[in-house]
């Protein structure tokens, strides 16, 4: 079982919508956990880190699931420039390492 | 304030031949790290520094792959020989200090192994 498990999608869904990304991790153990976004051939950029009370950034809200082990990020009325990969990181404990899924890729339509 | 800088953007080589890729953080950021990126995959952590000293590298390939980051601030990750399957991005990031600390990510380099 991977430690990091993200549907890869693509989530094609349009303008104005509401869509909502899973992340599993294995390690229970995990401390910390972030979504990071990244654009096709660019590098990763930190979107919101993840707390266990749940947090909001305008459109996103991130929330974390401890005894289910995994964690969300809900994107509301989607925009075309919201097209990107999401990918969830978990930090590891112990080493605190940042471990990567896959990314799910998300196409936002006109 | 200047972000994390990488070179070269872009490299193409035949398997076998050696490679090098070049790393300047965040001014004053203490840890350094090295990630591959292969098509369709998540970044993997290749190696860690904090300051000059490596954090851990379980995951480099050592036969082939090794890094350093003298006087703690450039890194330098060099493949020799290089294999098909080294054909990734290799990223580089840095945070402040250490696992506590947001990582920024430098643009990347592709790779290309032919």
């Amino acid at each position: 079982r991977k430690e990091v498990e993200q549907d890869p999608g693509p989530f094609n869904v349009p303008e104005g919508a509401t869509v909502a990304f899973n992340c599993t991790y294995s390690n229970s153990a995990s401390q910390s956990f972030f979504w990071y976004r990244q654009d096709c051939r660019k590098e990763p950029k930190l979107l919101m880190s993840v707390y266990s009370s749940g947090n909001e950034d305008g459109r996103f809200t991130a929330q974390l699931n401890r005894a289910s082990q995994y964690i969300s990020l809900l994107i509301r009325d989607s925009k075309l420039s919201d097209s990107a990969t999401y990918l969830c990181v978990v930090s590891s404990s112990g080493t605190y390492k940042y471990i990567f899924g896959t990314g799910t890729r998300l196409k936002v339509l006109a | 304030e200047a972000g994390v800088a990488q070179s070269p953007r872009y490299k193409i080589i035949e398997k076998r031949q050696s490679v090098a890729f070049w790393c300047n953080p965040i001014s004053g950021h203490a840890t350094l790290y090295w990630y591959q990126q292969i098509l369709g995959q998540g970044p993997k952590l290749l190696i860690q520094f904090q300051n000059n000293g490596v954090v851990d590298d379980s995951q480099l390939p050592k036969d082939r792959f090794s890094a350093e980051r003298l006087k703690g601030v450039d890194s330098t990750l060099k493949i020799q020989p290089a294999k098909l399957e080294d054909s990734a991005v290799y990223l580089c990031a840095s945070s402040l200090q250490g696992h506590t600390d947001t990582q920024y990510f430098g643009p990347g380099t592709r790779l290309t192994v032919l």
